[in-house]
């Protein structure tokens, strides 16, 4: 089974603060994703990557940049939190080929508070 | 961009069919549709998908009509476990790649 999973279940920052959301998979996927989720929203495209160091914004990057220097591992950073980015943070992956058509895996996600 | 609508909620019962629909109206010739499911304190797990006519799994059925401008997923015999949130999702790599997910539709499985 695929599993991906994220650094941390829970998390609280204060504004400001710079943040790191880590996510890894273990199925050799060449796609990466992050979203954030809130209430009445649904899921929200911030980034995502289809290989090594290759990013592509996606619906909502304002406020957000990546990283992904190893295959496995696709990070989503918060130069400067506010408290408009309170949310619940899901990475996900996928196979090769055409990177939203594959099926993607979600990690459980991280809720992120900002005070 | 083709934005996606679905009904916010919806409630059933055990054994009963279940449908929902979600609205893509702007959806582009090489976009696929996908749904997912997701339950609480977990992230979203693949379904279905589909491009056109009919799709059928183990778990459920997409039903596309020839426009492609809506999608049915058809959930047979619902149980308390299938209460979920169920995201239609609209997209493909064209364009410099969009992703739309739907909002969700929580529904809600009594016995």
């Amino acid at each position: 089974d695929v599993k991906v999973t994220q650094s941390s279940r829970y998390l609280v920052k204060r504004t400001g603060e710079k943040v790191f959301l880590e996510c890894v998979q273990d199925m050799d996927h060449e796609n990466m994703f992050w979203y954030r989720q809130d209430p009445g929203l649904g899921l929200r495209l911030i980034y995502f990557s289809y290989d090594v160091k290759m990013k592509e914004k996606g619906d909502i990057p304002e406020g957000y940049s990546v990283s992904r220097e190893k295959k496995e591992r696709f990070s989503l950073i918060l130069e400067s939190a506010s408290t408009n980015q309170t949310s619940m943070y899901l990475c996900a992956s996928s196979g090769g080929g055409a990177a939203f058509q594959e099926t993607q895996y979600f990690g459980p996600g991280t809720r992120l508070l900002v005070l | 961009l083709a934005k996606t609508t679905q009904p916010i909620s919806m409630d059933s019962y055990e054994g009963q069919e279940v449908n929902i629909t979600c609205s893509h109206n702007n959806i582009a010739t090489n976009d696929y549709i996908t749904w997912y499911q997701q339950f609480p304190s977990q992230g979203p797990r693949f379904i279905i998908q589909g491009y056109k006519t009919k799709v059928t799994n183990e778990v459920a059925s997409l039903f596309i009509p020839a426009d492609r401008k809506s999608s049915t997923l058809s959930l047979p015999r619902v149980s308390l476990s299938d209460t979920a949130v169920y995201y239609c999702l609209v997209g493909s790599d064209n364009q410099g790649g969009k992703l739309i997910f739907g909002q969700g539709t929580e529904l809600s499985v009594k016995p």
